[in-house]
């Protein structure tokens, strides 16, 4: 999985609490994106970064936020989840912006 | 708004035939088309990529095929074998843009 590791691969969590969800790449690649998957859907962006505290949000935005304070790590929170957050989460990295490659995914249910 | 059409949502094809998966899209921004393949509880995995400067693009059993006049691009697998057995997503990238849009998938399914 090219150097990339995410933490937890599985969480049950309560609607209304915190969760974040962490991404560790060992490529020192400069993009790092964080995607859903849901069935029928596709992948969809929820927000990446293209350096270090620099972040723009993607389709999916909503509910979400991230944090990236070193090259290495990308965080994804979800403030207060909703079951509607339940989904499997992947995060990718990228030396150019161009081909990207991902990490195995954390499945995250929100009950 | 799906900016990526892909087709069909599962194929299923016998062994050593030619699965093929279509997609379209609108946007003329997109100048990269990369095809994704996903295996059951792992991410996706780039497969193989093309640019719209050209119309093919060959690894291996896997071709790109791309009509830009069309707005479409296709994956051909060639001699398809059980291993393939996966899904696929395609995507599209705008020129100056990181930002990915995928496809919603095709599951395929090679049958002995």
């Amino acid at each position: 999985d090219a150097g990339i590791t995410q933490s937890p691969r599985h969480k049950v969590t309560e609607t209304g609490t915190p969760v974040t969800l962490r991404c560790h790449q060992t490529e020192n690649h400069r993009y790092m994106y964080w995607y859903r998957q849901d069935p029928g859907h596709g992948l969809r962006l929820i927000h990446y970064s293209y350096g270090v505290k620099d972040t723009d949000k993607g389709e999916v935005s909503d509910g979400y936020s991230v944090s990236r304070s070193k090259t290495e790590d990308f965080l994804l929170t979800l403030e207060s989840a909703t079951s509607s957050q339940t989904s499997v989460y992947f995060c990718a990295i990228s030396y150019s912006g161009f081909e990207q490659y991902f990490g195995p995914g954390t499945r995250l249910t929100v009950t | 708004q799906q900016q990526v059409k892909q087709s069909p949502q599962s194929l299923i094809v016998q062994k050593g035939g030619i699965s093929i998966i279509n997609c379209a899209y609108e946007n003329t921004a997109f100048d990269y088309f990369p095809w994704y393949q996903q295996f059951p509880g792992k991410g996706p995995a780039l497969l193989i990529a093309i640019r719209p400067d050209v119309s093919e693009k060959k690894e291996g059993r896997f071709t790109i095929s791309f009509n830009k006049s069309a707005k479409q691009f296709s994956l051909h697998i060639m001699d398809s074998q059980p291993g393939d057995s996966a899904t696929y997503f395609c995507a599209a990238l705008p020129g100056g843009n990181e930002k990915l849009t995928f496809g919603t998938g095709t599951r395929l399914t090679i049958i002995p």
